[in-house]
């Protein structure tokens, strides 16, 4: 089946530390890839979707300029905390759907917990 | 209104029940559906998705209702295995591009 890493799997840093995060879909290929955030006992919500080679869409209310995305191959993709703060601790989960796939499922990956002191 | 609405749940029942959940969707030209599961503090998986003559994979059967905008879970003798927050998924167009979530309904057997 597809399968979607994410690395790291959890960031403890200080406040204003920028915090990469992978994706990479591992056996299939990904044109598009999504960005979601969880808050505690909340729904995911979207963030942005990644276009690979393209600049990325953003939801409303998510700044660009503090969430990098770059989505540079059909099997990675990164999301960039810029200057982290503590209501930037949430829960970050990245998913995929199959290109050369026939339906629109989402795998996701295994998500990145992130606690900005 | 939402986009997509869920029982808030929880729901706490015993091993063996059946329970069933129901979504409704706001946006009649939504193109395909899924029910998600979410164990806690893990990323979602997929559980099934959802098709308008009604599916059945083992203990779980899924429901659409385009008439009415409504999909419904349906699992039969609950297992303790099966307490997780079930997450009705909904993608509003051909692609994968505009998929929105429910809040999810917590769900909780016991013994």
């Amino acid at each position: 089946g597809a399968v979607v890493s994410q690395h790291p799997s959890r960031v403890i840093c200080k406040s204003g530390t920028s915090v990469k995060i992978e994706c990479r879909s591992l056996d299939f290929q990904a044109t598009t890839m999504f960005w979601y955030r969880q808050f505690p006992k909340q729904s995911l919500m979207l963030m942005a979707t990644s276009n690979e080679g393209s600049k990325a869409t953003y939801e409303q209310g998510v700044e660009k300029d503090k969430f990098l995305i770059n989505h540079a191959s059909l099997t990675l993709s990164t999301l960039t905390v810029t200057s982290a703060h503590p209501e930037d601790s949430s829960f970050y989960i990245c998913s995929a759907t199959d290109s050369g796939g026939a339906s629109d499922t989402q795998y996701f990956g295994p998500g990145t917990r992130l606690t900005v002191l | 209104r939402k986009e997509v609405e869920q029982d808030p749940g929880p729901f706490n029942v015993p091993e063996g029940a059946t329970v069933a959940f129901n979504c409704t969707y706001s946006n009649s030209a939504s193109q395909s559906f899924f029910w998600y599961r979410q164990d806690c503090r893990k990323e979602p998986k997929l559980l099934m998705s959802v098709y308008s003559s009604g599916n059945e994979d083992g203990r779980f059967t899924a429901q659409l209702n385009r008439a009415s905008q409504y999909i419904s879970l349906l699992i039969r003798d609950s297992k303790l295995s099966d307490s997780a927050t079930y997450l009705c998924v909904v993608n509003e167009s051909s692609s994968a591009s505009k998929i929105i979530f429910g809040s999810g309904t917590r769900l909780s057997i016991r013994p």
